[in-house]
């Protein structure tokens, strides 16, 4: 099932740089994109969406900004801290649906 | 914060035994789901369960699995009949609404780590 793909698997930042993380998607039935940053050993947790009337949503060091011509969209952390090294997942909800779809996974290294 | 918890942390089952696992979600919500992630792999959803029923649910979800709410408090997942290949970390969700954006994410659980002999 490759509807939503994260081709880095893994992404190395300076801490104070900016952290772009990239993902894209199939399945033009999805109308709301989602981030979760996940530590070892615990769950997924819920960092920031976008609904896909939007372009662009912000939320303090976060900025996820959706280009849905092209069935992309991308999360940005600035400046990153070195507590953001995580691993990032980006999911996507269908219309009318609850359930997310995710993608591989990207394993974000913030060196301080 | 409320937080989704699960038990056990880590569960070792004889392949053909039954599993149940256990899900406390956040207690104000009305949505619950179970996802798993095989090793290596993808998070994967199984089902959503609202208003005493299942919602929606996966291809994976057949007719070895069911869930149930037995009480007001927990959430659980039962394999009947395990089968090596059901060796994965299952995450419960729940969400105050349906999930679906900023004001209803689904809250995950630390996991359950699965694993059959």
């Amino acid at each position: 099932d490759q509807q939503v793909k994260q081709n880095s698997p893994s992404l190395s930042v300076q801490e104070g740089r900016i952290s772009i993380l990239n993902c894209d998607y199939t399945n033009s039935m999805f109308d709301y994109f989602l981030w979760y940053k996940k530590y070892p050993a615990e769950g997924p947790t819920f960092l920031i969406s976008i609904s896909s009337i939007k372009d662009k949503n912000e939320d303090g060091r976060f900025t996820v900004f959706l280009n849905k011509s092209a069935k992309h969209l991308s999360l940005h952390i600035v400046p990153s801290q070195p507590g953001d090294s995580a691993v990032y997942f980006c999911a996507a909800i269908r219309n009318a649906g609850n359930m997310l779809t995710f993608g591989g996974g990207t394993r974000l290294m913030v060196k301080p | 914060e409320p937080e989704v918890t699960q038990t056990p942390s880590h569960q070792v089952t004889q392949m053909g035994q039954e599993v149940i696992l256990r899900c406390v979600p956040i207690s104000n919500h009305l949505y619950f789901y179970w996802y798993r992630q095989i090793l290596g792999q993808k998070v994967e959803f199984l089902v959503s369960f609202y208003n005493n029923e299942i919602s929606e649910k996966s291809e994976i979800f057949d007719d070895q699995f069911s869930v149930e709410r037995p009480d007001g408090s927990n959430f659980t997942l039962k394999i009947r009949s395990t089968k090596l290949e059901d060796s994965a970390m299952y995450f419960c969700a729940s969400s105050e609404a349906r999930g679906r954006g900023s004001d209803e994410p689904q809250h995950f659980g630390d996991g359950t780590r699965l694993s059959i002999l």
